[in-house]
């Protein structure tokens, strides 16, 4: 199985603030990454697929990159919609699996 | 505008199988896309159950593919899960979601969810 891992686990920040979350994968996936951005009670909604391609509708602040087995999803100024939890998903194997989260909280 | 909802009992007993329903509208199943299911227990992370081709090719976590049958019903265009066996561990809230057929997509659309407990 390929293992993911992110960091931090929580990050308390204040709006306007640059965000950087990093995701670790246990081997080469490529640019097999999508990432997701989940509010309490409500389903995950996908933000970037290929590692750095955003989703239609999802708004530019929000960017990806990173191949391999490091990547990054980067809020350039961090809104007050922003406060949520989000994941990576490797997508390389046939046997999807999720990053734990990284929590955004409000400073 | 592709909707998918999530339908099913809330409250399953221990050893018993646990039926999901997740209807599409706004898109045919018939027509492409990989259709899936995702759980989160309660406070947790994600894990992906599997997931279906619209012809009918399924893809199972490992972990769970022992008591997994996800099947698809192009006719009344919705898909189904069904857990057996199950345990407390298998209380969740269980999404169902698309996801494009290239392997760079990731899940686009997703039900609201719905969650299951286990308990006797």
């Amino acid at each position: 199985d390929i293992q993911l891992t992110q960091s931090p686990s929580f990050l308390s920040a204040s709006v306007g603030d640059r965000v950087t979350i990093t995701c670790r994968a246990s081997q080469g996936i490529s640019s097999y990454l999508a990432w997701y951005q989940q509010k309490p009670g409500k389903a995950p909604k996908l933000l970037i697929y290929a590692a750095s391609t955003l989703q239609s509708g999802v708004p530019s602040r929000f960017s990806g990159s990173g191949s391999g087995t490091e990547f990054t999803l980067t809020i350039s100024s961090l809104q007050p919609e922003d406060f949520a939890t989000y994941y990576c998903q490797q997508l390389n194997s046939y046997l999807l699996t999720f990053g734990p989260g990284t929590k955004v909280d409000i400073k | 505008q592709v909707q998918l909802q999530e339908s099913g009992p809330g409250l399953v007993k221990p050893s018993e199988t646990l039926s999901l329903t997740c209807a599409v509208s706004g898109y045919s199943i018939s027509s492409g896309y990989y259709w899936g299911w995702i759980r989160q227990p309660p406070g947790k992370g994600l894990e992906w159950i599997g997931s279906i081709y619209h012809s009918g090719s399924t893809y199972y976590n490992p972990s769970l593919k022992s008591r997994v049958t996800i099947s698809v019903d192009t006719s009344k265009n919705q898909f189904s899960l069904k857990l057996s066996s199950v345990t407390a561990a298998d209380t969740a809230v269980y999404y169902c979601a698309r996801r494009g057929v290239a392997t760079l997509d990731g899940f686009d659309y997703w039900g609201q969810g719905t969650l299951v407990t286990v308990s006797s």
